[in-house]
Protein backbone atom coordinates (compact mmCIF):
# COMPACT_ATOMS: atom_id res chain seq x y z
CA UNK A 1 0.00 0.00 0.00
CA UNK A 2 0.85 3.69 -0.17
CA UNK A 3 3.45 5.06 2.60
CA UNK A 4 5.39 7.75 3.50
CA UNK A 5 8.52 7.62 5.51
CA UNK A 6 9.86 11.16 6.99
CA UNK A 7 13.26 11.91 9.32
CA UNK A 8 12.36 11.22 12.35
CA UNK A 9 12.52 14.23 15.13
CA UNK A 10 13.02 15.73 17.00
CA UNK A 11 14.72 17.98 15.31
CA UNK A 12 16.44 21.33 16.76
CA UNK A 13 18.19 23.91 14.75
CA UNK A 14 20.11 27.41 15.52
CA UNK A 15 17.85 30.66 14.03
CA UNK A 16 19.08 31.34 10.54
CA UNK A 17 20.27 27.78 10.07
CA UNK A 18 19.88 25.52 6.78
CA UNK A 19 17.02 22.97 7.09
CA UNK A 20 16.68 19.75 5.33
CA UNK A 21 13.72 17.50 6.17
CA UNK A 22 13.39 14.11 4.33
CA UNK A 23 10.67 12.54 2.85
CA UNK A 24 10.38 9.22 0.73
CA UNK A 25 7.11 7.76 -0.45
CA UNK A 26 6.20 4.33 -1.53
CA UNK A 27 2.79 5.08 -3.64
CA UNK A 28 1.13 2.78 -6.93
CA UNK A 29 0.59 5.37 -9.59
CA UNK A 30 1.84 9.02 -9.99
CA UNK A 31 1.19 10.80 -6.09
CA UNK A 32 0.34 14.27 -5.86
CA UNK A 33 2.83 15.44 -3.02
CA UNK A 34 2.18 17.82 0.12
CA UNK A 35 3.79 19.15 3.02
CA UNK A 36 1.69 19.94 5.94
CA UNK A 37 2.76 22.08 9.10
CA UNK A 38 1.21 21.88 12.45
CA UNK A 39 1.70 25.00 14.87
CA UNK A 40 1.35 24.58 18.37
CA UNK A 41 -2.13 24.52 19.39
CA UNK A 42 -3.63 24.56 15.84
CA UNK A 43 -4.71 22.30 12.84
CA UNK A 44 -2.52 21.46 10.32
CA UNK A 45 -2.28 23.67 7.39
CA UNK A 46 -0.95 22.82 3.66
CA UNK A 47 2.43 24.74 3.56
CA UNK A 48 3.13 23.31 -0.20
CA UNK A 49 2.36 20.74 -2.71
CA UNK A 50 3.36 18.90 -6.32
CA UNK A 51 1.64 17.34 -8.41
CA UNK A 52 3.68 16.18 -10.72
CA UNK A 53 7.52 14.86 -11.42
CA UNK A 54 10.39 17.87 -11.23
CA UNK A 55 7.60 20.36 -10.04
CA UNK A 56 8.81 22.45 -7.49
CA UNK A 57 6.69 23.82 -4.77
CA UNK A 58 7.61 26.77 -2.21
CA UNK A 59 5.51 28.99 0.06
CA UNK A 60 7.17 30.84 2.85
CA UNK A 61 10.98 30.33 1.76
CA UNK A 62 10.35 26.32 1.89
CA UNK A 63 11.11 24.29 -0.67
CA UNK A 64 10.17 20.87 -1.74
CA UNK A 65 11.25 18.95 -5.45
CA UNK A 66 8.93 16.17 -6.58
CA UNK A 67 11.66 13.63 -7.25
CA UNK A 68 10.28 10.52 -9.15
CA UNK A 69 13.51 8.97 -9.85
CA UNK A 70 14.51 8.94 -6.20
CA UNK A 71 10.98 8.70 -5.02
CA UNK A 72 11.55 11.74 -2.53
CA UNK A 73 10.09 15.61 -1.61
CA UNK A 74 12.65 17.11 1.04
CA UNK A 75 11.23 20.26 2.39
CA UNK A 76 14.15 22.58 2.38
CA UNK A 77 14.51 26.18 3.64
CA UNK A 78 17.59 28.76 3.52
CA UNK A 79 17.71 30.32 6.98
CA UNK A 80 15.15 29.16 9.57
CA UNK A 81 13.60 31.60 11.90
CA UNK A 82 12.26 30.81 15.64
CA UNK A 83 8.38 31.09 13.84
CA UNK A 84 9.14 27.97 12.28
CA UNK A 85 9.29 25.95 15.16
CA UNK A 86 6.52 23.32 14.54
CA UNK A 87 5.69 19.70 13.11
CA UNK A 88 5.93 18.98 9.60
CA UNK A 89 4.04 16.23 8.02
CA UNK A 90 4.47 14.73 4.39
CA UNK A 91 1.71 13.72 2.54
CA UNK A 92 0.74 12.02 -0.39
CA UNK A 93 -2.84 11.28 -2.29
CA UNK A 94 -2.55 8.51 -5.56
CA UNK A 95 -4.96 9.82 -7.72
CA UNK A 96 -6.65 13.11 -8.44
CA UNK A 97 -9.97 12.47 -7.10
CA UNK A 98 -9.06 10.31 -4.56
CA UNK A 99 -9.80 12.19 -1.37
CA UNK A 100 -7.38 10.12 1.09
CA UNK A 101 -4.29 11.63 2.32
CA UNK A 102 -1.09 9.38 3.54
CA UNK A 103 0.41 11.28 6.29
CA UNK A 104 4.27 10.75 7.62
CA UNK A 105 4.44 10.44 11.17
CA UNK A 106 5.41 13.97 10.94
CA UNK A 107 8.92 15.54 12.14
CA UNK A 108 8.64 18.37 15.48
CA UNK A 109 11.24 20.93 14.73
CA UNK A 110 12.59 23.35 17.18
CA UNK A 111 14.45 26.85 16.20
CA UNK A 112 16.31 27.69 19.18
CA UNK A 113 16.96 31.89 19.12
CA UNK B 1 -11.34 34.07 10.80
CA UNK B 2 -11.94 30.54 12.87
CA UNK B 3 -12.66 28.74 9.45
CA UNK B 4 -12.91 24.92 10.81
CA UNK B 5 -13.99 24.93 14.52
CA UNK B 6 -13.80 21.52 16.99
CA UNK B 7 -15.28 21.13 20.12
CA UNK B 8 -14.37 20.62 22.74
CA UNK B 9 -10.83 20.98 22.20
CA UNK B 10 -10.18 18.71 25.55
CA UNK B 11 -12.36 15.57 26.00
CA UNK B 12 -12.37 12.88 28.98
CA UNK B 13 -14.49 10.33 28.96
CA UNK B 14 -15.18 6.77 30.93
CA UNK B 15 -13.92 3.44 29.34
CA UNK B 16 -17.61 2.25 27.07
CA UNK B 17 -19.28 5.63 27.65
CA UNK B 18 -20.52 6.70 24.09
CA UNK B 19 -18.95 10.07 23.28
CA UNK B 20 -19.41 12.29 20.45
CA UNK B 21 -17.07 14.80 19.23
CA UNK B 22 -18.20 17.57 16.75
CA UNK B 23 -16.78 19.86 14.21
CA UNK B 24 -18.21 22.73 12.19
CA UNK B 25 -16.75 24.94 9.17
CA UNK B 26 -17.77 28.29 7.80
CA UNK B 27 -16.07 27.86 4.73
CA UNK B 28 -19.33 25.86 2.83
CA UNK B 29 -17.55 22.85 1.82
CA UNK B 30 -18.61 19.74 0.42
CA UNK B 31 -16.60 17.75 1.87
CA UNK B 32 -15.84 16.75 5.64
CA UNK B 33 -13.12 14.27 6.95
CA UNK B 34 -12.58 12.89 10.22
CA UNK B 35 -8.46 11.81 11.28
CA UNK B 36 -7.77 9.99 14.20
CA UNK B 37 -3.72 10.54 15.26
CA UNK B 38 -2.32 8.74 17.87
CA UNK B 39 0.96 9.61 19.57
CA UNK B 40 4.00 9.97 17.60
CA UNK B 41 2.10 8.32 14.76
CA UNK B 42 0.52 10.04 11.36
CA UNK B 43 -3.11 11.02 11.08
CA UNK B 44 -5.23 8.64 9.71
CA UNK B 45 -8.45 9.18 7.83
CA UNK B 46 -11.38 7.30 9.83
CA UNK B 47 -14.27 8.80 7.15
CA UNK B 48 -15.61 11.52 4.76
CA UNK B 49 -18.59 12.74 4.01
CA UNK B 50 -19.05 14.29 0.28
CA UNK B 51 -21.96 16.32 0.62
CA UNK B 52 -24.63 13.89 2.12
CA UNK B 53 -22.54 10.76 0.79
CA UNK B 54 -20.75 8.64 3.40
CA UNK B 55 -17.60 7.14 2.72
CA UNK B 56 -16.34 4.92 4.83
CA UNK B 57 -12.40 3.55 5.93
CA UNK B 58 -12.17 -0.09 4.93
CA UNK B 59 -10.41 -0.41 8.20
CA UNK B 60 -12.08 1.78 10.53
CA UNK B 61 -13.83 -0.22 13.37
CA UNK B 62 -17.87 -0.56 13.46
CA UNK B 63 -17.20 1.61 17.15
CA UNK B 64 -16.97 4.88 14.85
CA UNK B 65 -20.15 6.40 13.60
CA UNK B 66 -20.31 9.62 11.84
CA UNK B 67 -23.33 12.05 11.17
CA UNK B 68 -23.66 15.17 9.25
CA UNK B 69 -26.94 16.90 9.53
CA UNK B 70 -26.30 19.42 6.74
CA UNK B 71 -23.36 21.34 5.15
CA UNK B 72 -21.64 22.85 8.14
CA UNK B 73 -21.73 20.47 10.94
CA UNK B 74 -20.31 17.12 10.99
CA UNK B 75 -19.96 14.86 14.45
CA UNK B 76 -17.77 11.65 15.44
CA UNK B 77 -19.45 9.03 17.71
CA UNK B 78 -17.55 6.74 19.51
CA UNK B 79 -20.12 4.37 20.41
CA UNK B 80 -17.98 2.37 23.24
CA UNK B 81 -14.78 3.93 23.76
CA UNK B 82 -11.85 1.46 24.52
CA UNK B 83 -8.09 2.93 26.24
CA UNK B 84 -7.10 2.30 22.34
CA UNK B 85 -9.11 4.99 21.40
CA UNK B 86 -7.51 7.70 23.19
CA UNK B 87 -5.90 10.12 19.94
CA UNK B 88 -6.08 13.19 19.00
CA UNK B 89 -8.99 13.71 16.29
CA UNK B 90 -8.81 15.67 13.67
CA UNK B 91 -11.51 17.32 11.25
CA UNK B 92 -11.08 18.97 7.97
CA UNK B 93 -12.76 20.05 4.60
CA UNK B 94 -12.40 20.60 1.56
CA UNK B 95 -14.43 22.06 -1.49
CA UNK B 96 -14.21 18.91 -3.63
CA UNK B 97 -12.34 15.59 -3.71
CA UNK B 98 -9.75 16.75 -5.93
CA UNK B 99 -6.79 16.64 -3.88
CA UNK B 100 -4.74 17.67 -6.33
CA UNK B 101 -6.12 20.84 -6.73
CA UNK B 102 -7.95 21.57 -3.52
CA UNK B 103 -7.03 22.05 -0.14
CA UNK B 104 -8.07 20.60 3.09
CA UNK B 105 -8.23 22.63 5.86
CA UNK B 106 -7.87 21.45 9.39
CA UNK B 107 -9.22 22.48 12.69
CA UNK B 108 -7.04 22.34 16.01
CA UNK B 109 -8.15 18.74 16.65
CA UNK B 110 -9.92 17.52 19.87
CA UNK B 111 -7.99 15.35 22.16
CA UNK B 112 -9.57 12.45 23.93
CA UNK B 113 -8.55 10.55 26.90
CA UNK B 114 -10.47 7.60 28.04
CA UNK B 115 -10.13 6.43 31.83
Amino acid sequence: GDSVTQMEGPVTLSEEAFLTINCTYTATGYPSLFWYVQYPGEGLQLLLKATKADDKGSNKGFEATYRKETTSFHLEKGSVQVSDSAVYFCALSTSFGNEKLTFGTGTRLTIIP
Amino acid sequence: DAMVIQNPRYQVTQFGKPVTLSCSQTLNHNVMYWYQQKSSQAPKLLFHYYDKDFNNEADTPDNFQSRRPNTSFCFLDIRSPGLGDAAMYLCATSRSPGLALETQYFGPGTRLLVL
